[in-house]
């Protein structure tokens, strides 16, 4: 049972670029959600799914577009990254909203 | 909208001594609480949760958390820290109710355990 699985595990991009980062769970959730974490800020709400269908937007959404492709997977996309972007992000799930959290083990961008 | 409150950014502590990770939230009605574990390059780690019941609760790893309504508080504690707990640590609340319900984070509290 892998859980929670994100990929890529790290990534330099240079300013302007586009990336896509990837999420799946295989534990049927029915929410899934991308954070950022930065020092000193704690984890914050990007975007979110609360179910398969349908996309919010969370705390700092500005730069980002999600997916939800399917009920497994949740997609985060940039743009055009800026250096603000650079941080670490998790993906995680959780079987309704509200309810304990699975997490994926991050991915560390930097944007040059 | 519920915040949480982790006063303590950086807690350093002995091995084998007691410990207590301070959490107060702000919500207005009762909440859902977490803390959650990271170690350095993983993802976050559910410790141990309060949905309703018992104020107590117990985790994983030895930790226990008790809700205090009349302090707004949810502290971790655990009686004799080992070097393996060396990690960041966040409390986070979650709201009740029907729709979506965002779970919010505090910012961490990194400890250490010295020998």
């Amino acid at each position: 049972n892998a859980g929670v699985t994100q990929t890529p595990k790290f990534q330099v991009l240079k300013t302007g670029q586009s990336m896509t980062l990837q999420c799946a769970q295989d534990m049927n959730h029915n929410s899934m959600y991308w954070y950022r974490q930065d020092p000193g800020m704690g984890l914050r709400l990007i975007y979110y799914s609360a179910s398969e269908g349908t996309t919010d937007k969370g705390e700092v959404p500005n730069g980002y577009n999600v997916s939800r492709l399917n009920k497994r997977e949740f997609s985060l996309r940039l743009e055009s990254a800026a250096p603000s972007q650079t941080s670490v992000y998790f993906c995680a799930s959780s079987k309704n909203s509200g309810e304990k959290l699975f997490f994926g083990s991050g991915t560390q961008l930097s944007v040059l | 909208a519920q915040s949480v409150t982790q006063p303590d950014i950086h807690i350093t502590v002995s091995e084998g001594a007691s410990l207590e990770l301070r959490c107060n939230y702000s919500y207005g009605a009762t909440p859902y609480l977490f803390w959650y574990v990271q170690s350095p390059g993983q993802g976050l780690q559910l410790l141990l949760k309060y949905f309703s019941g018992d104020t107590l609760v117990q985790g994983i790893k030895g930790f226990e958390a008790e809700f205090k309504r009349s302090q707004s508080s949810f502290n971790l504690r655990k009686p004799s820290v080992h070097w393996s707990d060396a990690a960041e640590y966040f409390c986070a609340v979650g709201a009740r109710g029907g729709g979506y319900q965002k779970v919010t984070f505090g910012i961490g509290t990194k400890l250490q355990v010295i020998p």
